[in-house]
């Protein structure tokens, strides 16, 4: 099992670049999650996938933010532009339903963005 | 809407001693209620958690968290702690299908 998995683990980019965080859950896991970490917030959720498809994104701070999930496999959270204030370490988790609700997250090891 | 407070955002202890992090949330239906714990450089990890049951419920490395649903509270604790304890932890809810809700996170130092 190797485990939910994220790219880039850092990231630094200037402000008004565009930025692209990756991850690719557990296969077989048919909820996707991405979350914000940062020291005044602690963990929010930004946007959730149920089989590829969103179910709750009311959490994305603003339009600069989107997410997609193509296909089971694959997500991507996307940040244009990008302004100093999304700095933070974004964590994608999965987890699967086939032991109900009470199924636990996987975290990835986060991607650590740093706008300049 | 669920939420979760975590009213100790930073503890300090010395090895040995005992350890309680408050947790309560806000929601009057039916929850599921979970610690996780995040070492330092290291990504979340599930300590334990709370479906139904037994309201005490034993997780990993000797921890335990006690749900009192009068209180709406989720209590994690330990009886002696120990250096390798050293990191932050989280408590979170999840009602019905929605997604997990995380309160801020308590970092927990440890000393030798």
């Amino acid at each position: 099992d190797a485990g939910v998995i994220q790219s880039p683990r850092h990231e630094v980019t200037e402000m008004g670049q565009e930025v692209t965080l990756r991850c690719k859950p557990i296969s077989g896991h048919d909820y996707l999650f991405w979350y914000r970490q940062t020291m005044m917030r602690g963990l929010e959720l930004l946007i959730y996938f149920n089989n590829n498809v969103p179910i709750d994104d009311s959490g994305m701070p603003e339009d600069r933010f989107s997410a997609k999930m193509p296909n089971a496999s694959f997500s991507t959270l996307k940040i244009q532009p990008s302004e100093p204030r999304d700095s933070a370490v974004y964590f994608c988790a999965s987890s699967t339903q086939d032991r109900g609700p009470m199924s636990p997250l996987h975290f990835g090891n986060g991607t650590r963005l740093t706008v300049t | 809407a669920q939420s979760v407070s975590q009213h100790n955002h930073h503890v300090i202890l010395s090895e040995a001693a005992s350890l309680e992090l408050g947790c309560n949330y806000s929601y009057g239906g039916t929850v599921n209620l979970f610690w996780y714990v995040q070492y330092p450089g290291q990504h979340l990890q599930l300590l334990l958690k709370y479906f139904s049951g037994d309201p005490l419920v034993k997780g990993i490395k000797g921890f335990e968290a006690e749900f009192i649903k009068s209180k709406f509270s989720f209590n994690l604790r330990k009886p002696s702690v120990q250096w390798s304890d050293t990191a932050e932890y989280f408590c979170a809810v999840r009602s019905g299908r929605r997604a997990l809700t995380f309160g801020s996170g308590t970092r927990l130092q440890v000393q030798p």
